[in-house]
């Protein structure tokens, strides 16, 4: 299995600044993605962040406002700009198709809790 | 549209209770479907992962089923521990020509008392 880290666990921010949010992998992946999962609701795909190339992002997210890069196949960054109370959320970074894994296979770091007042 | 319906929404059990937490789904075309477990304010782990040709996996007390012809999948849970406590989180798959973004059910809260 994959052994995800992400910095930082938690933040509380104010309004109208950015955070950037690191994932680091311990072995090279196939896919990474970001997540975000509001108080009580269940995972939303934000974007799948693609390797030397623009992120590929979901119905209701924005480059602007959700950047991300990936440098390499074991690291991403996640930026959340601009931020509102309404991006207080648990963000998470989620990997598959590791060295002899599978597709079917898919883990998830330990989130960052972020609070925007 | 893909979607996957998870019931009961919550659930209370006493310590060393069994219990059952149900999972439908349209995912098409079907490729694999996993249960997740969630402690409040971590990251989804994995429990189980099934394919089409497999109807039933364990895990420890966890003993996942898969109906594919009725579309539903149940994760059993045996001798309840307070450490059970968390959300339980059903996701599906589409197969190759599909999307291959999974498609992530609400979950299931449960809450297991001494």
């Amino acid at each position: 299995s994959a052994v995800i880290s992400q910095k930082p666990s938690r933040d509380i921010c104010q309004r109208g600044t950015s955070l950037t949010i690191q994932c680091q992998v311990d072995s090279q992946v196939t896919m990474m993605f970001w997540y975000r999962q509001q108080p009580g609701q269940s995972l939303t795909l934000i974007a799948t962040a693609n390797q030397g190339s623009e992120a590929t992002y979901e119905s209701g997210f924005v480059i602007d406002k959700f950047p991300i890069s990936r440098p390499n196949l074991t690291f991403s960054t996640l930026t959340v700009s601009n931020m509102s109370p309404e991006d207080s959320s648990i963000y998470l970074c989620s990997v598959a198709g590791g060295a002899g894994g599978t597709y079917n296979e898919q883990f998830f770091g330990p989130g960052t809790r972020l609070t925007v007042l | 549209k893909n979607q996957v319906e998870q019931s009961p929404q919550s659930l209370i059990i006493l310590e060393g209770k069994n219990c059952t937490l149900q999972c439908n789904y349209t995912v098409s075309p079907f490729s694999n479907l996993r249960w997740y477990k969630q402690d409040t304010g971590r990251g989804p782990v994995s429990l189980t992962i099934m394919t089409f040709s497999e109807n039933t996996k364990s895990n420890g007390r966890y003993t996942a089923t898969l109906d594919a012809d009725t579309k539903q999948s149940s994760l059993h849970i045996t001798a309840s521990q307070l450490s059970d406590s968390a959300s339980y989180i059903c996701v599906v798959s589409a197969a190759p020509g599909g999307s291959y973004i999974p498609t992530f059910g609400r979950g299931t809260s449960l809450i297991v008392h001494p």
